[in-house]
């Protein structure tokens, strides 16, 4: 265990439906991170949250929508998403975003887009 | 084009064996790190190495960084079947903004 919680584990859905990515750390964490990793890619940052403040925003398309309620907590909210978006979703967080310090990972929410 | 890229892209190696992979970078880097991703999970954090250090261990781990190469390499000793897995390195670029890059990673086999 990292201390980086995921949930769900595993989603299914179609391209018109709206669902959410839960993310959790228990590290007191600053920092908190959405990745997306597809097949045969490198890993792609998506967002970075510093002290719940959006920090960055890699051109991730409108469809996915972060949300930072407060620093353990990050969510990921999907609509109208396309089959190309199925990939391993996963959540990091850090002492700081400067400096990326090490960042500890949650298990990932396999997402796949029917 | 990619900041960190390993080499190589698979290697399988017997148990006990020593394993190594690179790690080459295009820009001046803040520090440079390591991670470990068994299939289909999270990645793990192994070693963080800054600008100005040249080697750290930790445990069976050796990193080394050449900045005047751009590169670094991970050395994992005696390796074991549990050592199966897929590393990564990622870079810090130095100046604000996109600049923490992962790389497309090694898929390490060992065999028993």
């Amino acid at each position: 265990e990292t201390g980086v919680t995921q949930t769900p584990r595993h989603l299914v859905m179609g391209m018109t439906n709206k669902k959410s990515l839960k993310c959790e750390q228990h590290l007191g964490h600053n920092a908190m991170y959405w990745y997306k990793q597809s097949a045969k890619k490198p890993l792609e940052l998506m967002f970075v949250y510093n002290f719940k403040e959006q920090t960055e925003n890699n051109s991730v398309p409108s469809r996915f929508s972060p949300e930072c309620p407060n620093s353990s907590h990050l969510f990921l909210h999907l609509h109208t998403l396309q089959p190309e978006d199925s990939a391993l979703y996963l959540c990091a967080s850090s002492q700081e975003w400067v400096q990326r310090y090490e960042q500890y990972f949650g298990p990932g929410t396999r997402l796949t887009v029917t | 084009s990619q900041q960190g890229e390993e080499d190589p892209q698979a290697l399988s190696i017997q148990e006990g064996e020593n394993a190594t992979m690179n790690c080459s970078y295009k820009t001046s880097i803040n520090n440079l790190q390591w991670y470990r991703q068994n299939s289909g999970r999270g990645l793990v954090h192994l070693i963080l190495i800054r600008s100005n250090e040249r080697e750290k261990h930790s445990g069976r781990l050796r990193v080394t960084l050449d900045t005047s190469k751009k590169s670094s390499s991970l050395l994992i000793t005696a390796s074991r079947a549990a050592d199966t897995a897929s590393y990564f390195c990622a870079t810090d670029s130095v100046g604000y903004g996109q600049n923490f890059v992962f790389g497309p990673g090694t898929r390490l086999s060992v065999l028993p």
